[in-house]
Protein backbone atom coordinates (compact mmCIF):
# COMPACT_ATOMS: atom_id res chain seq x y z
CA UNK A 1 0.00 0.00 0.00
CA UNK A 2 1.15 3.74 -0.54
CA UNK A 3 -0.87 4.64 2.08
CA UNK A 4 -1.42 8.77 1.82
CA UNK A 5 0.61 10.28 -0.96
CA UNK A 6 1.14 13.87 -1.27
CA UNK A 7 2.21 16.04 -4.44
CA UNK A 8 3.74 17.82 -5.66
CA UNK A 9 6.78 18.02 -2.39
CA UNK A 10 7.94 21.13 -3.65
CA UNK A 11 6.73 24.23 -5.02
CA UNK A 12 7.34 27.73 -5.77
CA UNK A 13 4.74 30.01 -6.57
CA UNK A 14 4.41 33.64 -7.26
CA UNK A 15 2.11 36.15 -5.20
CA UNK A 16 -1.32 35.78 -6.94
CA UNK A 17 -0.97 32.37 -8.97
CA UNK A 18 -3.42 29.63 -7.74
CA UNK A 19 -2.50 25.59 -7.53
CA UNK A 20 -3.49 22.80 -6.58
CA UNK A 21 -1.75 20.46 -3.63
CA UNK A 22 -3.24 16.91 -4.58
CA UNK A 23 -3.39 14.04 -1.88
CA UNK A 24 -4.53 10.39 -2.46
CA UNK A 25 -5.14 7.51 0.09
CA UNK A 26 -5.81 4.50 -0.84
CA UNK A 27 -6.38 3.20 2.39
CA UNK A 28 -10.12 3.66 2.17
CA UNK A 29 -10.56 6.11 5.03
CA UNK A 30 -13.49 8.48 5.56
CA UNK A 31 -11.84 10.95 7.50
CA UNK A 32 -8.97 12.76 5.10
CA UNK A 33 -7.74 16.50 6.43
CA UNK A 34 -5.38 19.28 5.40
CA UNK A 35 -2.72 20.65 7.93
CA UNK A 36 -0.31 23.03 7.77
CA UNK A 37 3.12 23.42 9.99
CA UNK A 38 5.03 26.54 10.69
CA UNK A 39 7.86 27.10 13.17
CA UNK A 40 6.78 27.24 16.18
CA UNK A 41 3.27 26.75 15.41
CA UNK A 42 3.02 23.49 15.22
CA UNK A 43 -0.04 21.83 13.04
CA UNK A 44 -3.07 23.90 12.42
CA UNK A 45 -6.02 22.35 10.37
CA UNK A 46 -6.95 24.39 7.33
CA UNK A 47 -10.28 21.99 6.01
CA UNK A 48 -11.00 18.37 6.03
CA UNK A 49 -13.79 15.91 5.46
CA UNK A 50 -15.79 12.90 7.04
CA UNK A 51 -16.33 11.54 3.40
CA UNK A 52 -17.03 12.27 0.15
CA UNK A 53 -19.36 15.23 -0.17
CA UNK A 54 -18.81 16.15 2.80
CA UNK A 55 -16.03 18.80 3.72
CA UNK A 56 -15.65 22.28 6.92
CA UNK A 57 -13.51 24.21 8.07
CA UNK A 58 -10.75 24.09 10.59
CA UNK A 59 -8.81 26.33 12.39
CA UNK A 60 -7.29 28.64 9.15
CA UNK A 61 -9.71 27.58 6.47
CA UNK A 62 -9.05 31.50 4.66
CA UNK A 63 -7.38 31.47 1.48
CA UNK A 64 -8.07 27.62 0.53
CA UNK A 65 -10.69 25.67 -1.00
CA UNK A 66 -11.25 21.89 -0.34
CA UNK A 67 -13.84 19.39 -2.69
CA UNK A 68 -13.85 15.34 -1.32
CA UNK A 69 -15.70 13.92 -5.38
CA UNK A 70 -14.37 10.47 -4.17
CA UNK A 71 -13.35 8.49 -1.24
CA UNK A 72 -9.87 8.17 -2.07
CA UNK A 73 -8.66 11.97 -3.17
CA UNK A 74 -8.57 15.73 -1.04
CA UNK A 75 -7.21 18.70 -3.00
CA UNK A 76 -6.50 21.58 -1.98
CA UNK A 77 -6.59 24.06 -3.52
CA UNK A 78 -4.85 27.46 -3.30
CA UNK A 79 -7.03 30.56 -4.94
CA UNK A 80 -4.50 33.45 -4.59
CA UNK A 81 -1.18 32.67 -2.84
CA UNK A 82 0.03 34.88 -0.27
CA UNK A 83 3.39 34.94 0.90
CA UNK A 84 1.80 34.26 4.29
CA UNK A 85 0.53 31.19 2.80
CA UNK A 86 4.27 29.82 2.42
CA UNK A 87 4.60 26.56 5.04
CA UNK A 88 4.54 22.94 5.10
CA UNK A 89 1.56 21.14 4.08
CA UNK A 90 -0.01 17.56 5.22
CA UNK A 91 -2.42 15.68 4.39
CA UNK A 92 -3.54 13.19 6.82
CA UNK A 93 -6.26 10.53 6.90
CA UNK A 94 -7.76 8.21 9.55
CA UNK A 95 -9.92 4.97 8.99
CA UNK A 96 -12.83 6.23 11.63
CA UNK A 97 -14.46 9.06 12.47
CA UNK A 98 -15.93 8.24 15.34
CA UNK A 99 -14.73 5.49 18.42
CA UNK A 100 -11.41 4.81 19.75
CA UNK A 101 -9.72 4.69 16.27
CA UNK A 102 -10.58 8.61 15.06
CA UNK A 103 -7.82 11.06 15.71
CA UNK A 104 -4.95 7.98 14.92
CA UNK A 105 -4.08 10.19 11.73
CA UNK A 106 -1.86 8.72 8.60
CA UNK A 107 0.64 11.58 7.41
CA UNK A 108 1.74 12.11 3.90
CA UNK A 109 5.66 13.18 3.34
CA UNK A 110 4.33 16.83 2.91
CA UNK A 111 4.48 19.50 0.38
CA UNK A 112 6.38 22.68 0.96
CA UNK A 113 5.12 25.59 -0.86
CA UNK A 114 7.06 28.88 -0.96
CA UNK A 115 5.28 31.74 -2.08
CA UNK A 116 6.88 35.01 -3.45
CA UNK B 1 -12.21 25.04 23.57
CA UNK B 2 -9.67 22.14 23.08
CA UNK B 3 -5.94 22.75 23.57
CA UNK B 4 -2.49 21.72 24.29
CA UNK B 5 0.17 22.75 25.61
CA UNK B 6 3.95 21.57 25.24
CA UNK B 7 6.17 23.65 27.57
CA UNK B 8 9.33 23.11 26.44
CA UNK B 9 10.70 24.13 22.97
CA UNK B 10 13.45 21.98 23.48
CA UNK B 11 14.63 18.89 25.70
CA UNK B 12 18.08 17.48 25.81
CA UNK B 13 19.09 13.89 27.28
CA UNK B 14 22.18 11.83 26.94
CA UNK B 15 21.56 8.39 25.62
CA UNK B 16 20.42 5.84 27.88
CA UNK B 17 19.30 8.39 30.56
CA UNK B 18 15.51 8.27 31.04
CA UNK B 19 13.79 11.11 29.15
CA UNK B 20 9.87 12.70 29.55
CA UNK B 21 8.41 15.06 27.22
CA UNK B 22 5.61 17.11 29.03
CA UNK B 23 1.98 17.47 27.40
CA UNK B 24 -0.97 19.21 29.28
CA UNK B 25 -4.71 19.70 27.70
CA UNK B 26 -7.67 21.09 27.92
CA UNK B 27 -11.01 19.64 26.34
CA UNK B 28 -13.99 19.55 27.23
CA UNK B 29 -15.52 15.96 28.44
CA UNK B 30 -13.64 13.24 28.59
CA UNK B 31 -9.74 13.79 26.60
CA UNK B 32 -8.61 11.35 23.92
CA UNK B 33 -5.06 11.75 23.96
CA UNK B 34 -2.05 11.24 21.21
CA UNK B 35 1.63 11.24 20.74
CA UNK B 36 3.06 11.95 17.24
CA UNK B 37 6.67 11.99 16.00
CA UNK B 38 8.30 13.83 13.30
CA UNK B 39 11.61 12.29 11.67
CA UNK B 40 13.35 15.62 9.49
CA UNK B 41 11.43 16.37 6.69
CA UNK B 42 9.02 13.60 7.31
CA UNK B 43 5.29 13.17 7.54
CA UNK B 44 4.22 12.39 11.52
CA UNK B 45 3.63 9.34 12.73
CA UNK B 46 1.33 7.81 15.44
CA UNK B 47 2.83 6.73 18.22
CA UNK B 48 0.56 5.93 21.19
CA UNK B 49 -2.83 7.16 22.69
CA UNK B 50 -5.01 6.95 25.18
CA UNK B 51 -8.67 6.48 25.07
CA UNK B 52 -10.19 5.08 28.63
CA UNK B 53 -8.53 2.52 31.07
CA UNK B 54 -5.12 2.26 32.01
CA UNK B 55 -3.51 5.88 33.19
CA UNK B 56 0.13 4.45 31.90
CA UNK B 57 0.07 3.91 28.08
CA UNK B 58 2.54 1.84 26.06
CA UNK B 59 3.50 2.44 22.40
CA UNK B 60 6.19 2.16 19.75
CA UNK B 61 9.51 2.36 19.91
CA UNK B 62 9.75 1.63 23.46
CA UNK B 63 7.76 4.81 24.53
CA UNK B 64 4.88 4.88 26.86
CA UNK B 65 2.59 7.92 28.30
CA UNK B 66 0.81 8.75 31.90
CA UNK B 67 -1.98 10.27 32.07
CA UNK B 68 -3.02 12.55 34.93
CA UNK B 69 -6.59 13.94 34.59
CA UNK B 70 -6.43 15.81 37.55
CA UNK B 71 -2.86 17.54 36.51
CA UNK B 72 -4.46 17.38 32.65
CA UNK B 73 -1.02 15.92 31.87
CA UNK B 74 -0.27 13.47 29.00
CA UNK B 75 3.88 13.26 29.55
CA UNK B 76 5.62 11.04 27.32
CA UNK B 77 8.26 8.64 28.58
CA UNK B 78 10.84 6.26 28.29
CA UNK B 79 13.23 4.40 30.15
CA UNK B 80 16.44 4.81 28.54
CA UNK B 81 17.15 7.35 25.69
CA UNK B 82 18.52 6.48 22.20
CA UNK B 83 20.12 8.86 19.72
CA UNK B 84 17.52 7.39 17.24
CA UNK B 85 14.78 9.26 19.14
CA UNK B 86 16.25 12.68 18.66
CA UNK B 87 13.02 14.17 16.40
CA UNK B 88 10.20 16.51 16.95
CA UNK B 89 7.36 15.60 19.47
CA UNK B 90 3.74 16.60 19.03
CA UNK B 91 1.04 15.79 21.74
CA UNK B 92 -2.38 16.16 20.33
CA UNK B 93 -6.19 16.12 21.68
CA UNK B 94 -9.04 15.58 20.11
CA UNK B 95 -12.44 17.35 19.98
CA UNK B 96 -14.94 14.74 20.84
CA UNK B 97 -18.45 16.04 19.53
CA UNK B 98 -20.97 17.97 18.10
CA UNK B 99 -20.15 19.36 14.28
CA UNK B 100 -16.37 19.26 15.33
CA UNK B 101 -16.26 15.46 15.56
CA UNK B 102 -12.87 13.61 14.44
CA UNK B 103 -10.92 17.50 15.06
CA UNK B 104 -7.63 16.79 16.02
CA UNK B 105 -5.51 19.69 18.12
CA UNK B 106 -2.15 19.49 17.88
CA UNK B 107 0.31 21.30 20.42
CA UNK B 108 3.06 23.47 19.04
CA UNK B 109 5.83 20.22 19.38
CA UNK B 110 9.23 19.58 21.55
CA UNK B 111 12.33 18.97 19.88
CA UNK B 112 13.75 16.17 21.62
CA UNK B 113 17.34 15.88 21.11
CA UNK B 114 19.38 12.87 22.00
CA UNK B 115 23.09 12.95 22.74
CA UNK B 116 25.70 10.21 22.34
Amino acid sequence: NAGVTQTPKFQVLKTGQSMTLQCAQDMNHEYMSWYRQDPGMGLRLIHYSVGAGITDQGEVPNGYNVSRSTTEDFPLRLLSAAPSQTSVYFCASSYSITGSGAGELFFGEGSRLTVL
Amino acid sequence: AQSVAQPEDQVNVAEGNPLTVKCTYSVSGNPYLFWYVQYPNRGLQFLLKYITGDNLVKGSYGFEAEFNKSQTSFHLKKPSALVSDSALYFCAVRDGGGSTLGRLYFGRGTQLTVWP
